[in-house]
């Protein structure tokens, strides 16, 4: 089983659509959990942190189920510019709670958004 | 100018020979990282640096290895290259944020092919 797991999509949604994404983690240490944006041929850079209780930025709103080990990322009133590979990455801690400084990466779900 | 940066942006090379692929950072972060990217694999962590002294292998290091010359350098060889490690190659920084996360900044990537 992968650490980290994502549909791949791809995700074809119009313009103003509301899609979300979901990602399951398999590692219960995982500490920290974050979604990369990628787009083609580029460098990820990071989208957001996500937190236990949840956290919103602008249109993009991340979850976090630790009980069930899974992070969404809502994205609403999609924009064109919304079209990218979207990375979910967690970071694992050990066993006293210090983080390993490493993060694993999901495949990316691709989204692409149409006029 | 770029916080991270890396050359060559583009290599081909051939079989068996030797290639150094280079990176550099001006964020002054200790934490440096060497992946690559396959499609429908995601990044694969191949080493990892977090000080000038500290050399770990990631989950992918055979057939490389790595020079931390300097805090703000960390290089990536593969000695005897072979077609299999075609990919794209991305170093990344990270440096401990105000929330205990380590946050990832990648540099262009670095696009090898091996004929």
């Amino acid at each position: 089983r992968k650490e980290v797991e994502q549909d791949p999509g791809p995700f074809n949604v119009p313009e103003g659509a509301t899609v979300a994404f979901n990602c399951t983690y398999s590692n219960s240490a995982s500490q920290s959990f974050f979604w990369y944006r990628q787009d083609c041929r580029k460098e990820p850079k990071l989208l957001m942190s996500v937190y236990s209780s949840g956290n919103e930025d602008g249109r993009f709103t991340a979850q976090l189920n630790r009980a069930s080990q899974y992070i969404s990322l809502l994205i609403r009133d999609s924009k064109l510019s919304d079209s990218a590979t979207y990375l979910c990455v967690v970071n694992l801690a050990n066993a006293g709670g210090t983080s390993y400084g490493k993060l694993t990466f999901g495949q990316g779900t691709i989204l692409t958004v149409h006029p | 100018d770029a916080d991270v940066t890396q050359t060559p942006r583009n290599r081909i090379t051939k079989t068996g020979k030797r290639i150094m692929l280079e990176c550099s950072q001006t964020k002054g972060h200790d934490r440096m990282y060497w992946y690559r990217q396959d499609p429908g694999l995601g990044l694969r962590l191949i080493y990892y640096s977090f000080d000038v002294k500290d050399i770990n292998k990631g989950e992918i290091s055979d057939g490389y290895s790595v020079s931390r010359q300097a805090q703000a350098k960390f290089s990536l060889s593969l000695e005897s290259a072979i077609p299999n490690q075609t990919a794209l190659y991305f170093c990344a920084t990270s440096d401990l944020t105000g929330t205990g996360n380590y946050e990832q900044y990648f540099g262009p990537g670095t696009r090898l092919t091996v004929t």
